[in-house]
Parts: C-alpha cells; structure tokens; sequence
C-alpha cells in the first residue's frame, strides 16, 4: 500500500518569498505523482503531475516540482508567492495497476502575507 | 467544455436518513472515482468504476454505503441509515480511462448529518 506525508499543515509565506511545500511518499513500486490545489469551497484542481521521463515537472500558475526516487520526495515550489497562491494544497500518489486511485496527504494550508 | 458536476451542493440530513448524492462526469470519461474529505483532511478513496462496474471499492467504510453506475455515465453514491461521522464532502472525479492518470475533480457534495 502507499501512502503520502505532507510535512507542515500550515505554511506561512510573504508575497514575493519563495514557496517550498514538501511531500514524502511510500510506494511499493514507482507510483505516479500529483500536486492538487483546492480554494475554498471549490473542487480540486490539478497543478501538476509527474509519470514518467523528465524528473523536474513544470505546472500551471509557476508551480514546479521535482521527483527523486531516491528521497521518495515530490517538493512542491514556487520562486515568488502570489496572494493568489493563497490555498490548500494536497500531494497524492497513484499506482497504474490500482486502476489510478489516488491516495492524498493530509494538506498543506499556505498563507500570504502582503 | 463542461466539467464534472455533482448535485446537491449542500445536503443536511438527520440522523438515520438515506441519502442519494449524484455525480455527472465529463462526457466520454470511461473512469469515475468517489472519495470522501473528512475537515481538515485529505480526500480519501471510495470506490472506482471502469464503464458500469466497481472495479474497486475497497474503500467504502462499511455496507452502508453503496454506489452505483448503471449506465456507464452518471454515478450515484448512496447511504443508508446515516451517522453524524459520515458528515463530510464527497468528491466526484473522472477520467478518460483508469490508464490516464489525470483525475478531474468536482466542486463536491457537503453532507451534514444532524
């Protein structure tokens, strides 16, 4: 079975700071990996997702994140935070042969500050 | 195009009611997948189906919760003789197949048992 660690339930950042939200999996295989934003009271969006090929995946809104097998980690960053950036976001794995079900961290609040 | 829509937004229910809560995927998606975000925790899987059948519900809590998926299309999540902790949202997402990993969210179902 695999699961997701999501370090920090709360991040606090400045406008303009850069963003650093770290996720750490456990995988029996190579799973696939997912960042999700969700704004309140909204659905999940996707930002960015990492399957196979390039380690370094770019997603929508500057948000990039890196996956190295041998840190079992999939960081989330961004150079320079936006308020719109305000959010919570969420880390999710997902084994092909589990038919795609995604297994989810616990969320990481991100706050800006002006 | 249209998204993923799941109806009601709201529903509130007392305690030992039976609640339908439905979900219509994107058009052509053949996957479709349920899970539950308890508050301020990360979405948790449900159950999926391929076409019309479950191809796994391994995460339906007990036999009080049951889904269905009659014509391949439209999918409901069905519970029975609800309890306060089945207060939560219940998201819906689709995907093209169960090979394509990329999960389309939507904006969700909040249940509120009283």
């Amino acid at each position: 079975a695999q699961s997701v660690t999501q370090l920090g339930s709360h991040v606090s950042v400045s406008e303009g700071a850069l963003v650093l939200l770290r996720c750490n999996y456990s995988s029996s295989v190579p799973p696939y990996l997912f960042w999700y934003v969700q704004y309140p009271n909204q659905g999940l969006q996707l930002l960015l997702k990492y399957t196979t090929g390039a380690t370094l995946v770019k997603g929508i809104n500057g948000f990039e994140a890196e996956f190295k097998k041998s840190e079992t980690s999939f960081h989330l960053t961004k150079p320079s935070a936006h308020m719109s950036d305000a959010a919570e976001y969420f880390c999710a794995v997902a084994l092909k042969a589990a038919g795609n079900k995604l297994t989810f961290g616990g969320g990481t609040r991100v706050l800006v500050k002006p | 195009g249209a998204g993923v829509s799941q109806t009601p937004s709201n529903k509130v229910t007392e305690k030992g009611k039976y609640v339908e809560l439905r979900c219509d995927p994107i058009s052509g998606h053949t996957a479709l997948y349920w899970y539950r975000q308890s508050l301020g925790q990360g979405p948790e899987f449900l159950i999926y189906f391929q076409g019309t059948g479950a191809a796994d519900d391994s995460g339906l809590p007990n036999d009080r919760f049951f889904a269905v998926r009659p014509e391949g299309s439209v999918s409901t999540l069905k519970i029975q003789r609800t309890e306060r902790g089945d207060s939560a949202v219940y998201l819906c997402a689709s995907s093209l197949n169960r090979v394509q990993g990329e999960q389309y969210f939507g904006p969700g179902t909040r249940l509120t048992v009283t």
